[in-house]
């Protein structure tokens, strides 16, 4: 699975839009770029995926570029229990792949009031 | 549903005890894993199964052992406890039924060896 680059932190204003980005430069083109965030030590939660189109959910949207080096994560209108630490992972999909996920370090994302 | 349940949620015990974490999912999920979440870190996999009598080592599979008897169970257990593997732990379950795959997690274990 390609390694992934975070920034370690981030903050956010109340009703902004955040914008976590992601660097997955050695990425090949049968893999997916997956987000997931863990709350306060809560087990990590999906959030969304996607190959090569943009994406968007009730979540977020995922945004990534037309080489599939990077990738930004949305979160439209930032809440206080946005806060939490997202994680940004490349995987490949089906086979051995299933079950399995690389975490990094993660980017902590803190919504202020 | 109640997704994928572990147990206990707090545990102590003394170096060279052994024990089993135990996760289990109602979502007829064919995949699960074990991971471990040391303090300011991501998670690691520990071992994780395709499907019922199949299971397979992660990242950090020393010190553990996992089976999987049936579709529904994935129990972890320590065979020797050691101070290093005081951690959270997460158990997670996905379905191989698209081409990507949502994992959902347990609620963890939180685990100290003394």
């Amino acid at each position: 699975d390609a390694k992934t680059t975070q920034p370690p932190s981030m903050d956010c204003a109340e009703g902004r839009a955040a914008n976590l980005p992601c660097n997955h430069s050695t990425i090949s083109g049968n893999e997916y770029v997956y987000w997931y965030r863990q709350i306060h030590s809560q087990g990590p939660q999906y959030i969304i995926h996607g190959l090569k189109n943009n994406e968007t959910n009730e979540m977020a949207s995922l945004i990534i570029t037309e080489d599939r080096k990077s990738s930004t994560l949305i979160l439209p209108h930032a809440t206080l229990r946005d806060t939490a630490v997202y994680y940004c992972i490349v995987r490949g999909a089906g086979g051995t792949s299933y079950g399995k996920l690389t975490f990094g370090q993660g980017t902590i994302l803190t919504v202020h009031p | 549903n109640a997704g994928v349940t572990q147990t206990p949620k707090f545990q102590v015990l003394k170096t060279g005890q052994s024990m089993t974490l135990q996760c289990a999912q109602d979502m007829n999920h064919e995949y699960m894993s074990w991971y471990r979440q040391d303090p300011g870190m991501g998670l690691r996999l520990i071992h994780y199964s395709v499907g019922a009598g199949i299971t397979d080592q992660g990242e950090v599979p020393n010190g553990y052992n996992v089976s999987r008897s049936t579709t529904e169970d994935f129990p972890l257990r320590l065979l020797s406890a050691a101070p290093s593997q005081t951690s959270v732990y997460f158990c997670a379950s996905s379905t191989r039924g698209s081409s990507y795959n949502e994992q959902f997690f347990g609620p963890g274990t939180r685990l100290t060896v003394l």
